[in-house]
C-alpha cells in the first residue's frame, strides 16, 4: 500500500512569511504526527492529530499550528517564520490505537527560512 | 530538548564487525523504539519493545528494553554495507504520543 505522502519536499521562505505543509497519511491510518528536524535539536514532537482532533502537543510556540480532514490528511502552518524554523518536517502516521509508538514517516518537507 | 541519551554519537566500523549503541534516560518509558534513517529518508521503525526485560530480533538486529525502563539497547550483528545510516531510539508513555527521541547515532560501515 502507498506510503506516506508529504509535499512539498522543498521549499524556500524569507523571514515572517508563512508556510503550510501537507500530508497524506498510509490509507487506513487516522492518527497523524509531526516532527522538526534539526541538526541541533534532533527529532522533537510538534503535534498529534487523531480523527481531526489535536490529542498530543508538543512545546512549541503557537505560531506552529495544524489540522486534521476527515480523510485523514494533515496541513500544518508556520506563521511569521523565523530563521531558525529551517529544518526537515516530518509527518508521520499510525493507526493511532493500540501500538502508537510504531510510526511511518514521510520523506519530510526540508524548509529552508531566508 | 533531548530526553533520551543516546551513544555513541558516531560509529565507523569494518564490514563484518558487530554494533552496539544504547540509549538512556532519567525517565521511566513503558514503550522503547528503534528507527533508523537513511539519506533523503524519514526514518524507518526497526524494534519495537513493550516489556521491561523483552529481547527482540530482526534479521541481524537484536533490541532490548531494559529492567528498569530506563534503558534500550541496540546490536547490530555482522554488519553490511547498507547498514549505513543515523539511528534513534525512541521512548513512549503509555498512552501518549508524544515520543521522545535520542539524537541518533551515525554509522558508516567500511567495506
Amino acid at each position: 500500500k502507498a506510503g506516506v505522502t508529504q509535499t512539498p519536499r522543498y521549499l524556500i521562505k524569507t523571514r515572517g512569511q508563512q508556510v503550510t505543509l501537507s500530508c497524506s497519511p498510509i490509507s487506513g491510518h487516522r492518527s497523524v504526527s509531526w516532527y522538526q528536524q534539526t541538526p541541533g535539536q534532533g527529532l522533537q514532537f510538534l503535534f498529534e492529530y487523531f480523527s481531526e482532533t489535536q490529542r498530543n502537543k508538543g512545546n512549541f510556540p503557537g505560531r506552529f499550528s495544524g489540522r486534521q480532514f476527515s480523510n485523514s490528511r494533515s496541513e500544518m502552518n508556520v506563521s511569521t517564520l523565523e530563521l531558525g524554523d529551517s529544518a526537515l518536517y516530518l509527518c508521520a502516521s499510525s493507526s493511532g490505537q493500540g501500538r502508537t509508538g510504531e510510526l511511518f514517516f514521510g520523506e519530510g518537507s526540508r524548509l529552508t527560512v531566508l | 530538548g533531548q530526553q533520551l541519551n543516546q551513544s555513541p554519537q558516531s560509529m565507523f566500523i569494518q564490514e563484518g564487525e558487530d554494533v552496539s549503541m544504547n540509549c538512556t534516560s532519567s525517565s521511566i518509558f513503558n514503550t522503547w523504539l528503534w528507527y533508523k534513517q537513511d539519506p533523503g529518508e524519514g526514518p524507518v521503525l526497526l524494534i519495537a519493545l513493550y516489556k521491561a526485560g523483552e529481547l527482540t530480533s530482526n534479521g541481524r538486529l537484536t533490541a532490548q528494553f531494559g529492567i528498569t525502563r530506563k534503558d534500550s539497547f541496540l546490536n547490530i550483528s555482522a554488519s553490511i554495507p547498507s547498514d549505513v545510516g543515523i539511528y534513534f531510539c525512541a521512548g513512549q508513555l503509555w498512552g501518549n504520543n508524544d515520543m521522545r527521541f535520542g539524537a541518533g547515532t551515525r554509522l558508516t560501515v567500511k567495506p
